[in-house]
């Protein structure tokens, strides 16, 4: 009974494909996000929607586009990939916007060759 | 840049001891909020510390705030091998609109 479960898992694929994530969160939650997390443990956020609205949209290259279908889901869709783009990317939610705590997925490992 | 600052970047200990963790930030805080993360997986939230409190605990968590040194520290007592994790604090910025800024984390390990 997974709280936040996104898919798939690993992802390995090479350069200048496109790929989804996605991520689904059972909890009723109104908020939630993209975060990238690098080699080096640094987690960044890059998106948060409130009920299906974009409210933060970091400095994000626009091969990156998220799309929230409802308050439920939250995918993330990036088109040409490169090799810096591989990393683990968590979706997470909250019930208050930022203001409480997050509840993270188990990430998403994906390697650009 | 926004994001808060952890040290020791690693700490390794001996079961039964404890562990301290710092993070420092750079203006002014809404909350800060500390997550584990093993590895592998994805963060847990431990606790939240709201600006006007200075101390809180949650079993064998203790987290202070000093807002006046703008730091925080996460004090693990007595520690167990289960303990081995990273563990990131996460700073709400009053000024940049309810976003969590993460720190880059203490990786800490507990040795049997």
């Amino acid at each position: 009974d997974t709280a936040v479960s996104q898919t798939p898992k690993y992802l390995v694929t090479q350069m200048g494909n496109d790929k989804s994530i996605k991520c689904e969160q059972n909890l009723g939650h109104d908020t939630m996000y993209w975060y990238k997390q690098d080699s080096k443990k640094f987690l960044k956020i890059m998106f948060s929607y409130n009920n299906k609205e974009l409210i933060i949209n970091e400095t994000v290259p626009n091969r990156f586009s998220p799309k929230s279908p409802d308050k439920a889901h939250l995918n993330l869709h990036i088109n040409s990939l490169e090799l810096g783009d591989s990393a683990v990317y968590f979706c997470a939610s909250s019930q208050v916007r930022a203001a409480g705590e997050l509840f993270f997925g188990e990430g998403s490992r994906l390697t650009v060759l | 840049s926004q994001q808060g600052e952890e040290d020791p970047q690693a700490l390794s200990i001996q079961e039964g001891e404890n562990a301290t963790m710092n993070c420092s930030y750079k203006t002014s805080i809404n909350n800060l909020q500390w997550y584990r993360q093993n590895s592998g997986r994805g963060l847990v939230h431990l606790i939240l510390i709201r600006s006007n409190e200075r101390e809180k605990h949650s079993g064998r968590l203790r987290v202070t705030l000093d807002t006046s040194k703008k730091s925080s520290s996460l004090l693990i007592t007595a520690s167990r091998a289960a303990d081995t994790a990273s563990y990131f604090c996460a700073v709400l910025y009053m000024e940049y609109g309810n976003k969590l800024v993460f720190g880059a984390g203490t990786i800490l390990r507990v040795k049997s």
